[in-house]
């Protein structure tokens, strides 16, 4: 069955210190997604990926967060300087049509931050 | 934000019984209304969905309820099965892209 790679499965990094988190989504899916679920609380939504551009991002996506898609196969998520706020497990997810038939997500990548 | 309830953090349920799993929302503009599975160490797994046309949609033991007046949608788990034991998350969005998630249930199905 297809699935979502995501790697590193675990990342450790020092506060203020860039981490680039990497996908690969399905290959026939159109839409990129990255979620994030902090230690204890909800799976929160990121931002959305479509047509090479982001389509919707959360209030949590802020300037120091960006995302890419550098060559087609893989889609990647970036933290210019990471606080120790942003530990948590971060999920990509992909879809043909869109969200309403369900994603399919990686197994995440915990990034911790020190 | 807590557009999405699950209000009860864990259900206990013996095997081969019936495992219900609720959530609230208050945004009434949701036109879908998802269920999600998760297990340790994995991602969100999807399992069933219903749009806001629909008041029921079946998937073999999965069946999802939505009840629109009272905001209301429930997971039916029917019979249950250890290996279900998992965390369930309901989630909802209207037709864009972002899914709002509840935060999420335990279920142990007891053998």
């Amino acid at each position: 069955e297809p699935e979502v790679t995501q790697t590193p499965s675990h990342q450790v990094t020092q506060m203020g210190q860039e981490v680039i988190l990497r996908c690969v989504p399905i290959s026939n899916h159109l839409y990129f997604y990255w979620y994030r679920q902090i230690l204890g609380q909800k799976v929160e939504f990121l931002v959305s990926f479509y047509n090479n551009e982001i389509s919707e991002k959360s209030e949590i996506f802020d300037d120091q967060f960006s995302v890419e898609r550098p060559d087609g196969s893989n889609f990647t998520l970036k933290i210019r300087s990471t606080k120790l706020e942003d530990s948590a497990m971060y999920f990509c997810a992909s879809s043909e049509t869109g969200p309403d038939y369900g994603y399919t997500f990686g197994s995440g990548t915990r990034l911790t931050v020190v | 934000d807590q557009q999405v309830k699950q209000n009860s953090p864990s259900l206990s349920v013996q095997e081969g019984r019936i495992s219900i799993l609720n959530c609230d929302y208050t945004n009434s503009m949701f036109d879908y209304f998802l269920w999600y599975k998760k297990y340790p160490a994995e991602g969100p797994t999807f399992l069933i969905s219903i749009s806001s046309i629909k008041d029921k949609n079946e998937d073999g033991r999965f069946t999802v309820f939505l009840n629109k007046s009272a905001k209301h949608l429930s997971l039916h788990i029917v019979p249950s099965q250890p290996g279900d034991s998992a965390v369930y998350f309901c989630a909802a969005g209207e037709y864009g892209n972002k899914l709002v998630f509840g935060a999420g249930t335990i279920l142990r199905v007891k053998s």
